[in-house]
């Protein structure tokens, strides 16, 4: 199975500060790769899919990049309601890994 | 709108089987694989298996081999999740995702989820 691995596990930010979640895959996955939120007792929200494209509604200053292994969502300004846990999916086969997930801490 | 209702949260004892349901509405049911996923306290999400509502194929996975059935009723458009043998490692959030876009036909990203079901299995 493929490897997803995200860093950092906790990132801990200002309002209004760039932050970046980095996922890894252990082999390359070309773009087919998916971000989710989740907020405290909800499911996941699809933010973006093949690695870039942003979900209909999904606010603008989310953004993501790359393919083949590394990728990375960034969020360009922080809003009090990104405050949340941020997971990368890979997809493109029946069975999926997760990445561990970064949970977005108020500093 | 698009949406996946699931059934209340369950207590099983060690052994019992549980079966989650995942009721569908706002879209053609028979259009879109659905998958479950779980999350246990502490860990990662795990894919558990998918199912193409259209004639009922399965693919689990390899760990829930034996353990874990997953059908469709096309009449009531509901996903349901059986899991058997229920031990204490169990105790988790079950999801239920479709699949999407249709033209993945199963290898697609999960939009909508449903909001999750707690089972805990505790003697």
């Amino acid at each position: 199975d493929i490897q997803m691995t995200q860093s950092p596990s906790t990132l801990s930010a200002s309002v209004g500060d760039r932050v970046t979640i980095t996922c890894r895959a252990s082999q390359s996955i070309s773009n087919w790769l998916a971000w989710y939120q989740q907020k405290p007792g909800k499911a996941p929200n699809l933010l973006i899919y093949k690695a870039s494209t942003l979900e209909g509604g999904v606010p603008s200053r989310f953004s993501g990049s790359g393919s083949g292994t590394e990728f990375t969502l960034t969020i360009s300004s922080l809003q009090p309601d990104d405050f949340a846990t941020y997971y990368c999916q890979h997809y493109n086969s029946y069975s999926r890994t997760f990445g561990q997930g970064t949970k977005v801490e108020i500093k | 709108q698009v949406q996946l209702v699931q059934s209340g949260a369950e207590v099983k004892v060690p052994g019992a089987s549980v079966k989650v349901s995942c009721k569908a509405s706002g879209y053609l049911f028979d259009n879109y694989y659905i998958h479950w996923v779980r999350q246990a306290p502490g860990h990662d999400f795990e894919w558990m298996g998918i199912i193409n509502p259209r004639g009922g194929g399965t693919n689990y996975a390899q760990k829930f081999q034996g353990r874990i059935t997953l059908t469709s009723d096309t009449y009531t458009s509901t996903v349901y999740m059986e899991l058997r043998s229920l031990i204490s490692e169990d105790t988790a959030l079950y999801y239920c995702a479709r699949d999407f876009p249709m033209v993945a036909a199963g290898k697609g990203w999960f939009d909508p989820w449903g909001q999750g079901t707690l089972v805990t299995v505790s003697s």
